[in-house]
């Protein structure tokens, strides 16, 4: 079964500070893909960073890094030095190739609210 | 470019009542989802549609049908709204043809429909 697991439904972080927000998942596909999302109190869903299963390195774009741990089954997302404008719902989400072509699985997000 | 466009951005409906909301991409892709989101369950699958004249069900389906005519447009109907319907409501899609590894989902801004 396929399964997308966020355990924090709320975080709290310190503006400049850095924050760790977990994912683990669950798939027996080889190839899988693994996003995560922002949702700011606007409600639109903001892509952030992206995670393929081959992929030997972490990912990184910007201040986002996506601490990727296999064997784990862990793809937690690592925002460095927090800003005001981070506070927002981050969705952790994968991408399996189904029988009927691609299948997305969504975590219940968690809520992330930075500190001044 | 537009991407997505949902419509309406919000609506509130009386119980009984028959809804479509629209959904309409301008990518030409192949693939197009509708999700619900509601407080503590994140984003969960209505339906989905990986070609234009296919049709899947997701994990929500009962009490929706979609229909797919063309490429660009992924319309929901309820045909009978229910109050546990009430939810905020998101189109997405991807283009899952290619052999790239992103095939990220691009999301519409949503549509909060309230069932009364």
């Amino acid at each position: 079964a396929q399964k997308i697991t966020q355990t924090q439904p709320g975080m709290f972080v310190q503006e400049k500070e850095a924050v760790t927000l977990d994912c683990t998942y669950d798939t027996s596909d080889p190839s899988y893909g693994l996003f995560w999302y922002k949702q700011p109190s606007s409600g639109e869903m903001i892509f952030l960073i992206y995670q393929g299963s081959y992929d030997q390195q972490n990912a990184t774009e910007g201040r986002y890094s996506l601490n990727f741990q296999k064997a784990r089954k862990s793809a937690n997302l690592v925002i460095s030095a927090s800003q005001l404008g981070d506070s927002a719902m981050y969705f952790c989400a994968m991408r399996v190739v189904g029988d009927t072509g691609n299948q997305f699985y969504f975590g219940t997000g968690t809520s992330l609210t930075v500190i001044p | 470019i537009a991407g997505i466009t949902q419509a309406p951005t919000s609506q509130i409906l009386a119980a009984g009542r028959r809804m479509t909301l629209r959904c309409t991409q301008d990518m030409r892709h192949n693939a197009m989802y509708w999700y619900r989101q509601d407080l503590g369950l994140g984003l969960r699958l209505i339906h989905y549609s990986n070609t234009a004249g296919t049709t899947g069900k997701g994990e929500v389906p009962d009490g929706y049908s979609v229909s797919r005519a063309n490429t660009d447009d992924f319309p929901l109907t309820l045909a009978s709204a229910v109050p546990s319907q009430t939810s905020v409501y998101f189109c997405a899609s991807s283009d899952s043809r290619t052999s790239g590894s992103y095939n990220e989902q691009f999301f519409g801004p949503g549509t909060r429909l309230t069932v009364l």
